[in-house]
């Protein structure tokens, strides 16, 4: 079974600038959750979306939304990029929600400049 | 904020020695799991300890939980090299998980 691909994996982005980001999970699995990892806060839940819907949301601006496809393929724009946004984007599937096993994908390594 | 806390931030060992690091968290959880996470990239999942079990293994790991004192510790048994990386626990936290800070572990040849 093919394992969670991220794309793009690394990504350099001007302040003010928007970017997406988009995840594929393991084939069956219905959840894909998000995080955000930097070195001074750790990771860090952004959201979770299951059957297409955001289920959980993490304390982070409306900058930061997502979405689910009918595929459970998922993708996550961040609008107005800010210097403090540059981290390690982690997504995240599960077969079912998302407070069990979680198989993680390689990350998007975004720098805003 | 994070709910659970790894000790210690790092650990240095030499081949062969254990390694045992610990976890601690705030409420009441379901579940626990570890995590493990090489340079900077994606994390692999290594085990999951339920809240109603108080020990588990999994190959050189054995993960122990004390609902009581909210604490669980993960020991890995007879290191190897590869097995530098840095290790996070995480539970859930309402609707959705949250990870510690992590144990930097670094096993010498």
């Amino acid at each position: 079974k093919a394992g969670v691909t991220q794309t793009p994996r690394y990504l350099i982005k001007t302040r003010g600038q928007q970017v997406t980001l988009s995840c594929s999970p393991i084939s069956g699995h219905r959840s894909v959750s998000w995080y955000q990892q930097t070195p001074g806060q750790g990771l860090q839940f952004l959201f979770e979306y299951f059957s297409e819907t955001q289920r959980n949301k993490g304390n982070f601006p409306g900058r930061f939304s997502g979405r689910q496809f009918s595929n459970s393929r998922s993708e996550m724009n961040v609008s107005t990029l800010e210097l403090g946004d540059s981290a390690l984007y982690l997504c995240a599937s599960s077969l079912n929600r998302g407070l069990d096993e979680q198989y993680f994908g390689p990350g998007t390594r975004l720098t805003v400049t | 904020s994070q709910q659970g806390e790894e000790d210690p931030q790092a650990l240095s060992i030499q081949e062969g020695e254990n390694a045992t690091m610990n976890c601690s968290y705030k409420t009441s959880i379901n579940n626990l799991q570890w995590y493990r996470q090489n340079s900077g990239r994606g994390l692999v999942h290594l085990i999951l300890i339920r809240s109603n079990e108080r020990e588990k293994h999994s190959g050189r790991l054995r993960v122990t939980l004390d609902t009581s004192k909210k604490s669980s510790s993960l020991l890995i048994t007879a290191s190897r090299a590869a097995d530098t990386a840095s290790y996070f626990c995480a539970t859930d936290w309402g609707n959705d998980m949250r990870f510690g800070a992590g144990t930097r572990l670094t096993v010498k040849p």
